[in-house]
């Protein structure tokens, strides 16, 4: 069974930093794409960051892009996302998705989200 | 960045209704598109891919179709549990992008 579990959530400061983890498995984890999708609270979807399965390619939102850093370890089965220079408008849930594919198109399973403030 | 617009943003409808949800892409994204449902409180579920191909384990009631620009989500006999909120998404670039979300409610 496939399980993706977030971690690293929490109230962090406008300007501070904070790394979120997905720990996944039931699954060969380096052979799909991973992106992390964030919801503002009340607001719809919207895609931040994918990263390829091998690592070697990774993608950004423009509204996170220089701000934001994903990667994963294989070794590990986990997925990160640092987030540095966090403003008011982070404010969200960050889900991660997994990919059936090894490049980021579409997301067959969902973790149950991390929610992310940003507040002074 | 390709934009993708939702109509209506709520639908108010009955079970057993038919009900149908539209995304236009701003530029032509082929059949490069995804369709989901959420739940308040809970994480997204897949639907269809590929404008039209049914995930496994989702109910034949569900369908999607269109090509290019325009597609629709068709829910043939509303249940009642499928009252939730329905997104697109497309993947023809990666700079991947959703609508803004169709809100199903109780009539």
């Amino acid at each position: 069974e496939v399980q993706l579990v977030e971690s690293g959530g929490g109230l962090v400061q406008p300007g501070g930093s904070l790394r979120l983890s997905c720990a996944a498995s039931g699954f060969t984890f380096s052979s799909y794409a991973m992106s992390w999708v964030r919801q503002a609270p009340g607001k719809g979807l919207e895609w931040v960051s994918a990263i390829s399965g091998s690592g070697g390619s990774t993608f950004y939102a423009d509204s996170v892009k220089g701000r934001f850093t994903i990667s994963r370890d294989n070794s590990k089965n986990t997925l990160y996302l640092q987030m540095n220079s966090l403003r008011a408008e982070d404010t969200a849930v960050y889900y991660c998705a997994k990919d059936p594919y090894t490049e980021p198109y579409y997301f067959d399973y969902w973790g149950q989200g991390t929610l992310v403030t940003v507040s002074s | 960045d390709i934009q993708m617009t939702q109509s209506p943003s709520t639908l108010s409808a009955s079970v057993g209704d038919r009900v149908t949800i539209t995304c236009r892409a701003s530029q032509s994204v082929s059949s490069w598109l995804a369709w989901y449902q959420q739940k308040p409180g809970k994480a997204p579920k897949l639907l269809i891919y590929k404008a039209s191909s049914l995930q496994s384990g989702v109910p034949s009631r569900f369908s999607g179709s269109g090509s290019g620009t325009e597609f629709t989500l068709t829910i043939s006999s509303l249940q009642p549990d499928e009252f939730a909120t329905y997104y697109c998404q497309q993947y023809k670039s990666y700079s991947l992008t959703f609508g803004g979300g169709t809100k199903v409610e109780i009539k």
